[in-house]
């Protein structure tokens, strides 16, 4: 089945330690997405890649990068990870971010949550 | 994209149809009204969308009021695996962004 892969599901780091998430689709979608949900906290849009085209959200922090080396993959980088950054950080893709009228249906990945020591 | 409002919990029974009101008195005629759900400890999925009809897929039916302020998502025969956030959201056409509110926890019961 075509789908979003997150990996690892779960992932400790140390305070100040650079850690690195990983999303793959198998789905040859255009577009991927990163959101950090809080715990009991809806998700939030940190940025995005349209092709190879990155798109930050304005209130997205500097220690927040990625990288999208191809289609399939794209990964978030925490260059400096403090304990308020312990979330879950969900992966999303859409074939497109607009179709004329129509906005693009995403699709998620199961997540990675992150905990920070 | 236009504000929702959504009742923070239900309840409902094993078997019975579930169904969860949103409030989008702002919405524009060319914004979407979405639903995703999120299980615990899982990244949200996609329900179901619509623009003024009311829609039907495998999963649930989406019905939108005629002057589009309100929508209710109906799951038919909810089961113990539908316990989820519920999160209804307004897209305008060619918005790639997801702007999830705090959403309906729904608890089925059996």
């Amino acid at each position: 089945d075509a789908m979003v892969i997150q990996n690892p599901r779960y992932q400790v780091t140390q305070f100040g330690k650079p850690v690195t998430l990983s999303c793959s689709q198998t789905l040859n979608h255009n577009v991927m997405y990163w959101y950090q949900q809080k715990s009991s906290q809806a998700p939030k849009l940190l940025f995005h890649y349209y092709d190879k085209d990155f798109n930050n959200e304005a209130d997205t922090p500097d220690n927040f990068q990625s990288r999208r080396p191809n289609t399939s993959f794209c990964f978030l980088d925490i260059r400096s990870p403090g304990l308020g950054d312990a979330a879950m950080y969900l992966c999303a893709t859409s074939r497109d971010r607009s179709l004329g009228q129509h906005t693009d249906t995403q699709y998620f990945g199961p997540g990675t949550r992150l905990t920070v020591l | 994209d236009a504000k929702t409002t959504q009742p923070p919990s239900m309840d409902c029974a094993e078997g019975r149809a579930a169904n969860l009101p949103c409030n989008h008195s702002t919405i524009s005629g060319n914004e979407y009204v979405y639903w995703y759900r999120q299980i615990h400890s899982q990244g949200p999925q996609y329900i179901i969308h619509g623009l003024k009809n009311n829609e039907t897929n495998e999963m649930a039916s989406l019905i939108i009021t005629e002057d589009r302020k309100s929508s209710t998502l109906i799951l038919p025969h909810a089961t113990l695996r539908d316990t989820a956030v519920y999160y209804c959201i307004v897209r305008v056409p060619k918005g790639y962004k997801l702007s999830f509110g705090a959403g309906t926890t729904v608890t089925v019961r059996a």
